[in-house]
């Protein structure tokens, strides 16, 4: 089955700084690529998402890259705030296997004033 | 997200103890799914279903029982409760190939 390894799990950046969350995939069939948002005792909740046949995605602040070679996908959130922080999962599925998301381990993303 | 509920929220069980925990889902999707989060591990999908009477074991089934007899509904048993099964419990809704929506979460504790 699937694997997704995450990193890092735990990131600490100055506001107004990037972050980078990195995840490597083992399965070379999947090609549907999401990222998850999740605050402190809430749910998680879908930020972007990416099929294997684009390479980047943006949405304001936020963007994924995915290296369908090296099976890797990164998420790029620029100019930080506060509010960025939360834990940020990444998952990968085939597109057609009834989503069966496989989710890495998370990261905690911490924005300091 | 008010469109998926799941209850009850917190639940407190001592081990053998049978609990089952519910969600609902207003939208009408077709594939529910439940999956667990523990520290370390993210989240693993237990149990999912495509459609009403259609259900199939995710990455961690073991002791887990499901049923979907409305589309809208998809309880998940836990048959005899164990320790290991204290966890954070959330059910999901998609539409088919669609982005999944996730529930509140239900926080369980096996005593």
């Amino acid at each position: 089955g699937e694997n997704v390894e995450q990193h890092p799990s735990t990131l600490s950046v100055q506001e107004g700084d990037s972050a980078v969350i990195k995840c490597t995939y083992s399965d070379s069939a999947s090609n549907y690529f999401p990222w998850y948002k999740q605050e402190l005792g809430k749910r998680p909740q879908l930020i972007i998402d990416i099929r294997s046949n684009v390479g980047e995605k943006k949405d304001q602040r936020i963007a994924v890259t995915l290296n369908k070679t090296a099976k890797h996908f990164s998420l790029h959130i620029t100019e930080t705030q506060p509010e960025d922080s939360a834990v940020y999962f990444c998952a990968a599925s085939r597109w057609g296997s009834a989503r069966q998301l496989t989710f890495g381990s998370g990261t905690q993303l911490t924005v300091l004033p | 997200d008010a469109g998926i509920t799941q209850s009850p929220r917190y639940k407190i069980t001592e081990t053998g103890r049978q609990v089952t925990l519910m969600c609902h889902q207003t939208w009408s999707h077709s594939y529910m799914f439940w999956y667990r989060q523990d520290l370390g591990h993210g989240l693993r999908l237990i149990y999912y279903s495509a459609a009403a009477d259609i259900t199939d074991k995710g990455e961690v089934p073991d002791g887990y029982v499901v049923s979907r007899s409305k589309t809208e509904n998809f309880p998940l048993t836990l048959e005899s409760a164990t320790r290991s099964q204290t966890s954070v419990y959330f059910c999901a809704s998609s539409e088919v190939e669609d982005t999944q929506y996730f529930g509140p979460g239900t926080r369980l504790t096996v005593l």
